[in-house]
This record gives C-alpha cells, structure tokens and sequence, in this order.
C-alpha cells in the first residue's frame, strides 16, 4: 500500500516567521490534498493538487507538486496563531481505487509570539 | 461548517456493545467514505460507498459494517466493541469522482468503549 512520509512531525514557529511541511510518496500520486486539523476536531479542506509542477495558494498558504508527483510541500509565509494546528497531507495513489486516500502522521504547529 | 453532518459527536459505551453512527454527506455527493483516526494508527481508510454500493474496502475489521441508503446517508455500525475501538470516526462525501473534486470531512465521532 502506499506510504506518506510527512516531515517535520512537529515545529515550533515564531509568529511572522515562514514554515515549510513536506510530504513524500512512495507511489506515483493521483491527487494530493492538504487538510488541517485542530486537535480532536475535524479535517479543514485546504488545497488539491493533480498535476505535476502544479502550485496553488491562498491566503497565506503555498502548496506545491513536484514533476515526478511524489513530493508535495505547503508553505505558511508569515505564520499567524491562526495557522497553529496539524497539517495532513492525503494521497490518492494513481493505482488504486479512488476514495481509498492514505494519510501522512501529521504535522504539529505551534506559533509562539 | 463543512456541509457532512456527522451524528452523534461522542458516545461512549461499554465493550461488547454495538454502536451505529451516522453521516449525512454534502448536498449532491453520491460517495461516503468512512476513516478511523486513532493515536496509534493515524487516519486510514475503512470503506467508500459510491450511490449506494460499496466501492472499496481498506482495513476495517468484520465487527464492522457500514451502508448507504437510497438518501445517501450512510451508517457505520461497529459491533462487539473492544477498548482498541476508540477513536475518531470520520466520514467524508464527494461527488462522482472524489479524486478529482477533492474530499469533504464531516467533524466526526469520538467513540470511547470502556
């Protein structure tokens, strides 16, 4: 099955500071999706990604596809307490069936003032 | 709110028992999928109905079962519920094709067994 390697497992920011999450497959990605998560509560769609090299933004949030479709990275340019929670990174494997989304361990924020 | 309405938001019941939870998926989604999140095994996958017809398993257990009604809303039933059952039970609900129009998570059920 597949595997996501998400790292760091956990950062500690300062306030205003930028961070970067990545998240790496071990199969050829269909679809890659970021989601946030307060502790204990539900998955906050944040972005999709399909197509290699593809990069999507909001707010203050930048994530990206590389070319071969394994990697993704989400960047937070200067980060807010807002920002603070666990980012997900779910893979849809090109191989499998769809629905069956694989899930990385997680990425612990904190934001520090 | 993201338009998945999960029910209940906590139950907490007593091993052997069985439970039913519920999952009303976004206005005109036609697929359900459920998720087990746990501290020791993270978020995976347990099962996907598409329009009332189960379309994929992952690893869920034979104490478990789930369906889709002809309104689309779903029930995952867990049965002879052990201590190892607690978790959070999240569905999600896309339309058609979720992999192409993403995947929308309900708030989920934090099931405790004691």
């Amino acid at each position: 099955s597949q595997e996501l390697e998400q790292s760091p497992q956990s950062l500690i920011v300062q306030e205003g500071k930028n961070l970067t999450i990545n998240c790496t497959s071990s199969k050829t990605l269909y679809g890659l999706y970021w989601y946030k998560q307060k502790y204990g509560e539900g998955l906050i769609f944040l972005m999709m990604l399909q197509k290699g090299g593809e990069e999507k933004s909001h707010e203050k949030i930048t994530a990206k596809l590389d070319e071969k479709k394994q990697q993704s990275s989400l960047h937070i340019t200067a980060s807010q307490p807002s920002h603070a929670g666990i980012y997900l990174c779910g893979a849809d494997s090109a191989t499998d069936s769809w629905g069956k989304l694989q899930f990385g361990a997680g990425t612990q924020v904190v934001v520090t003032p | 709110d993201s338009g998945v309405t999960q029910t209940p938001k906590h139950l907490i019941t007593a091993t052997g028992q069985r439970v039913t939870l519920r999952c009303s998926p976004r206005s005109g989604d036609l697929s359900v999928y459920w998720y087990q999140q746990s501290l020791d095994q993270g978020l995976q996958f347990l099962i996907h109905y598409y329009n009332g017809e189960e379309r994929a398993k992952g690893n869920i257990l034979e104490r478990f079962s789930a369906q889709q009604f002809p309104d689309l809303h779903s029930e995952l039933n867990l049965s002879s519920l052990e201590l190892g059952d607690s978790a959070l039970y999240f569905c999600a609900s896309s339309p058609r094709g979720g992999r192409d129009y993403g995947y929308t998570f309900g708030s989920g059920t934090r099931l405790t067994v004691v």
